[in-house]
């Protein structure tokens, strides 16, 4: 069965420093997003993308994040300047329609900033 | 505002008897409600959404609009139910891409 992979599964990295989180969404689906999970707190929504475009955000989505899907298979997370408060599980999801249907969870990535 | 809310942390039960997780959610609109489960070193996948009206693994949920609450619940817990369930809503308008997540509630099954 097609499964959403991501790279890396834990990635380090110190305060200030910019760092992309990979993920390969199930081939024949639409719909990416990009949740995060802060340790003992609720998964909450990062953004979602379609058609090449960002169709909704968060609040925690600003000018530091961004979204690419650089060619048919991958779609990237870059956080361009970490903080402290960025440590968190990221998780990729996918879905072959919107979010009203299934969505489709990658294993996390879980980003450290130290 | 849209909110999901789970109340326990933890269920804790003896194999055997019923489960109930509970879930209530605050949307203005027509919500599209699901439990999401996560078996330990699992990654996260849908258990089951109200607007299929299915049984699965042998758990229902059924929408109560007027108390807005999308309770899950098992006759008879089994041993590999443990795992951590999470309530999500998806709104049909406005908030239509995304999933906004309760707390969780990790059940935890006793032999």
């Amino acid at each position: 069965e097609p499964e959403v992979t991501q790279t890396p599964s834990h990635q380090v990295t110190q305060m200030g420093q910019e760092v992309i989180l990979r993920c390969v969404p199930i081939s024949n689906h639409l719909y990416f997003y990009w949740y995060r999970q802060i340790l003992g707190q609720k998964v909450e929504f990062l953004v979602s993308f379609y058609n090449n475009e960002i169709s909704e955000k968060s609040e925690i989505f600003d000018d530091q994040f961004s979204v690419e899907r650089p060619d048919g298979s991958n779609f990237t997370l870059k956080i361009r300047s970490t903080k402290l408060e960025d440590s968190a599980m990221y998780f990729c999801a996918s879905s072959e329609k919107g979010a009203k249907y299934e969505q489709y969870f990658g294993p996390g990535t879980r980003l450290t900033v130290t | 505002a849209q909110r999901v809310t789970q109340p326990e942390k933890l269920l804790s039960v003896f194999k055997g008897a019923p489960v109930e997780l509970k879930c209530n959610y605050s949307y203005s609109g027509s919500p599209e409600l699901f439990w999401y489960v996560q078996y330990s070193r699992q990654r996260l996948q849908l258990l089951l959404r109200h607007i299929s009206r299915e049984s699965i693994k042998g758990f229902t949920a059924d929408l109560n609009k007027g108390e807005t609450s999308f309770h899950l619940k098992k006759p008879f817990a089994q041993e590999e139910d443990s795992a951590m369930y999470y309530c999500a809503l998806s709104g049909v308008s406005g908030g239509y891409n995304k999933l906004i997540f309760g707390a969780g509630t990790r059940l935890a099954v006793h032999p």
